[in-house]
């Protein structure tokens, strides 16, 4: 049983498209995350969403936007989308979001724009 | 503003030989650090983790790691490499309680036979 699940697992897009990355945890948990980790392996959080609530924003454009149907998705929405957002996304969640807890990552959205 | 170092990008040992990844961070406040390992083409799973108490932490897969608070550090170490430990690993500090990780860039080891 996957804990967090992504999909698509690849995703081959051309610039200006608007794509949809969908996150899933069976964990029951509260809080859930989106990070990028670029082509240098960095990783980078860009938001995280607790009871629908958004807790953290990055500094990421506004062509970003997480949706959260459930406690146990956070889908992230990608408009417009640009040659610079080629990375891997990586969902996570965690029981409360309160910092001292484990994060349990998917396996990656590896995206490439064209 | 918080930060996290790796300072080895990339470092290869003999399997069976023992291991320190270094770790440094910036942070005013008493950190919550992490280790997480990415294998190949995979996410990101836990190894340890330290928030209070004994500086030295054990976590999975033989891995332990020391706190030193006057040294800003949080090294991970294993006594006996295996092949099968060929990872990138990453370094995080927890700002703000809030889950917002901050990682570093990941040093990737590679385990020769």
């Amino acid at each position: 049983d996957t804990a967090v699940s992504q999909t698509p697992k690849y995703l081959v897009t051309q610039m200006g498209n608007d794509k949809s990355i969908k996150c899933e945890q069976n964990l029951g948990h509260d809080t859930m995350y989106w990070y990028k980790q670029d082509s240098k392996k960095f990783l980078k959080i860009m938001f995280s969403y607790n009871n629908k609530e958004l807790i953290i924003n990055e500094t990421v454009p506004n062509r970003f936007s997480p949706k959260s149907p459930d406690k146990a998705h956070l889908n992230l929405h990608i408009n417009s989308l640009e040659l610079g957002d080629s990375a891997v996304y990586f969902c996570a969640s965690s029981l409360e979001g309160t910092g001292q807890e484990t994060q349990y990552f998917g396996p990656g959205t590896r995206l490439l724009v064209l | 503003a918080q930060s996290v170092t790796q300072p080895d990008i990339h470092i290869t040992v003999s399997e069976g030989a023992s291991l320190e990844l270094r770790c440094n961070y910036s942070y005013g406040a008493t950190p919550y650090l992490f280790w997480y390992v990415q294998s190949p083409g995979q996410g990101l799973q836990l190894l340890l983790k330290y928030f209070s108490g004994d500086t030295l932490v054990q976590g999975i897969k033989g891995f332990e790691a020391e706190f030193k608070r006057s040294q800003s550090s949080f090294n991970l170490r294993k006594p006996s490499v295996h092949w099968s430990d060929a990872a990138e690993y990453f370094c995080a500090v927890e700002a703000g309680s809030q889950g917002n990780l901050i990682f570093g860039k990941g040093t990737k080891l590679s385990v020769k036979p």
